[in-house]
Order: structure tokens, then sequence, then C-alpha cells
């Protein structure tokens, strides 16, 4: 596609419960990025991933938080036993990677809500 | 954490006028960018300076970075009502790839 797809835009669920972010980065970019976005915030950064390499998993805040990543695609965020905590809006962005960080191209992001 | 902090938190000002707005950061960088948010959607990419530049200019933005001070402004000349967003700072720490985004600086242009 043109841009970065993320999917659901909007997921409701109940405490306790796990949730699956789906995101489509742009073809061709090797660098893959999640961030959490809490309401009136700035972005957290969650997990990096750049080509075939140990993707960065510094920022998860728990191991309820776990990424993958299928190549230089699709990438799959899950929260398992999903907390009220949780709520926030998960962005998504890919650049072309390589060795030094250039412009991200975000998507939409995935607004959850826990209940 | 944070590794860019935006200053003023939030900004209001007449449609004509120039809007600034600051980033601190902490560590030494490879480059500085500057972001968009427009209310409930994704970032967008707005200007991007090097750590050996100085100032960049783009339509109506004009960027400045002085890596002795570990600070940077972005500039909005001549602002527009869709200039009303959240304007964020990222930098990339030396021998990191991945981008650290401050708090941001919420701009609301006034008609």
């Amino acid at each position: 596609g043109a841009g970065v797809s993320q999917s659901p835009s909007n997921k409701v669920t109940e405490k306790g419960k796990d949730v699956e972010l789906r995101c489509d980065p742009i073809s061709g970019h090797t660098a893959l990025y999640w961030y959490r976005q809490r309401l009136g915030q700035g972005l957290e950064f969650l997990i990096y991933f750049q080509g075939n390499s140990a993707p960065d998993k510094s920022g998860l805040p728990s191991d309820r938080f776990s990424a993958e990543r299928t190549g230089e695609s699709v990438s799959t965020l899950t929260i398992q036993r999903t907390q009220q905590e949780d709520s926030a809006v998960y962005l998504c962005a890919s650049s072309l990677g390589g060795t030094r960080t250039g412009e991200l191209f975000f998507g939409e992001g995935s607004r959850l809500t826990v209940l | 954490s944070q590794q860019g902090e935006e200053d003023p938190q939030a900004l209001s000002i007449q449609e004509g006028e120039n809007a600034t707005m600051n980033c601190s950061y902490k560590t030494s960088i490879n480059n500085l960018q500057w972001y968009r948010q427009n209310s409930g959607r994704g970032l967008v990419h707005l200007i991007l300076i090097r750590s050996n530049e100085r100032e960049k200019h783009s339509g109506r933005l004009r960027v400045t970075l002085d890596t002795s001070k570990k600070s940077s402004s972005l500039l909005i000349t001549a602002s527009r009502a869709a200039d009303t967003a959240s304007y964020f700072c990222a930098t990339d720490a030396r021998g990191d790839y991945k981008l650290s985004f401050g708090a941001g600086t919420t701009v609301t242009v006034r008609a």
C-alpha cells in the first residue's frame, strides 16, 4: 500500500483479555517501530525491528507485551491479560532503515480501550 | 525516558502570527526531527536536521539546532488555522537507532 496501515483502528476489550494489533509497513522499509501514546502525552517507545537483526525490545513495559515481525513485512503487537492502564493509542511507524535513522512514516494508530 | 522536551507545552496565537517552540535533549544525537500530529491522527514528518547542520528551512518552517546547548527550535511563520496541531521533536542518540519523542507542544491558531 501507499502508507503504513494499522488494524484495528479501534478496539474495546475487557480487562484480562488478550489483544492483537497489526501493522503493515511501507513496502521496502526495513525498520519498523511500535510506540504507545496515552491521552494528551508524548510517544513512548515500545519495540524496534531492523531487517533480520534481533529486535530492540527495551521499551516493552512488561512481559504481557510482545511483538513479532515476519521478515520485512507485517508486524503484530500482542498484549496479554490487558489492564486498564494499557488503554492508549498504539502507533506503528516504518522507515527505510540502514545505518542512520531517517524519516518515520506513521500509521493512523490503533486506539485500545480496556474496560 | 523521554530524550526531548518541548517548550512551551501549549501555545495560542492569532492567524498570521509566527509560532516558535523549543526542544531540549540530553545526549549527543545523530539528527533531530520535528513531527506534527493533528488530533486523533498519526504523526507526519516535517523536517530533519543533522547534527552537523545549524539551520534548515522548508516552506514556512525554520528549524535551528544548537548542539552545544542541546536544543532546537521550530518556527512556523505566517501561521494558518490548518497549523493547529501538536508538534513533537524526536532525536536518535549516537549509536542508537530508535527515535525518542518529547511530550509535544500543542499549538492553537485562532482565526
